[in-house]
């Protein structure tokens, strides 16, 4: 069973940091391309950012470029997201997902809310 | 970037009823369009990839059709489970954008 599990999240003042972590198991997670999915609360979803399965290329949304940076440890089965200068308009839940080539985003975690507020 | 943009941003409809979402890229994405359903507190799921791609164990009431900018999702028989928020998404080119978000409610 494929699961993915979010942890991190939490309350950060403006300008502050914060590390999320994606564990996964139940599939080869080298093999899979994976992203980053916020919602912002009562809000749409917001793609984030993407990796490569081996960890070679990353790609952004413009809005977090410069300030997030997102990696994997393939070794470990981990995602992560390291947020800095983190703003309010960052205040949302993120998940993480899972991308299928041959279909799409087709696994996702429950999600970890991150809350930016003095 | 890619403008994804859905309507109706909400509908009301009964048990039994046909209904059909749209969503409208501001340039061609070919069939690299997805369809997700999320209910409230919970991580979106996928219905529909390729535009018009069942996703296994999704019910076939479901179907998506589309492509190049203009693209619908159909639900043949509303039945209560269904009643959720439902979003399209391109993954043509990065970033990955999605639309607003099309909320189904029951009249």
């Amino acid at each position: 069973e494929v699961e993915l599990l979010e942890s991190g999240g939490g309350l950060v003042q403006p300008g502050g940091s914060l590390r999320l972590s994606c564990v996964v198991s139940g599939f080869t997670f080298s093999s899979y391309d994976m992203s980053w999915v916020r919602q912002a609360p009562g809000k749409g979803l917001e793609w984030v950012s993407g990796i490569s399965g081996s960890g070679g290329s990353t790609y952004y949304v413009d809005s977090v470029k410069g300030r997030f940076t997102m990696s994997r440890d393939n070794s470990k089965n981990t995602l992560y997201l390291q947020m800095n200068s983190l703003r309010a308009e960052d205040t949302a839940v993120y998940y993480c997902a899972k991308f299928n080539q041959g279909t799409a985003f087709d696994d996702w975690g429950q999600g970890t809310l991150v809350t930016v507020s003095s | 970037d890619i403008q994804m943009t859905q309507s109706p941003s909400s509908l009301s409809a009964s048990v039994g009823d046909r209904v059909t979402i749209t969503c409208r890229a501001s340039q061609s994405i070919s069939s690299y369009l997805i369809w997700y359903q999320q209910k409230p507190g919970k991580a979106p799921k996928l219905l529909i990839y390729a535009a018009s791609s069942l996703q296994s164990g999704v019910p076939s009431r479901f179907s998506g059709s589309g492509s190049g900018t203009d693209f619908t999702l159909t639900i043949s028989s509303l039945q209560p489970e269904d009643f959720a928020t439902y979003y399209c998404q391109q993954n043509y080119s990065t970033p990955y954008t999605f639309g607003q978000g099309t909320k189904l409610e029951i009249k």
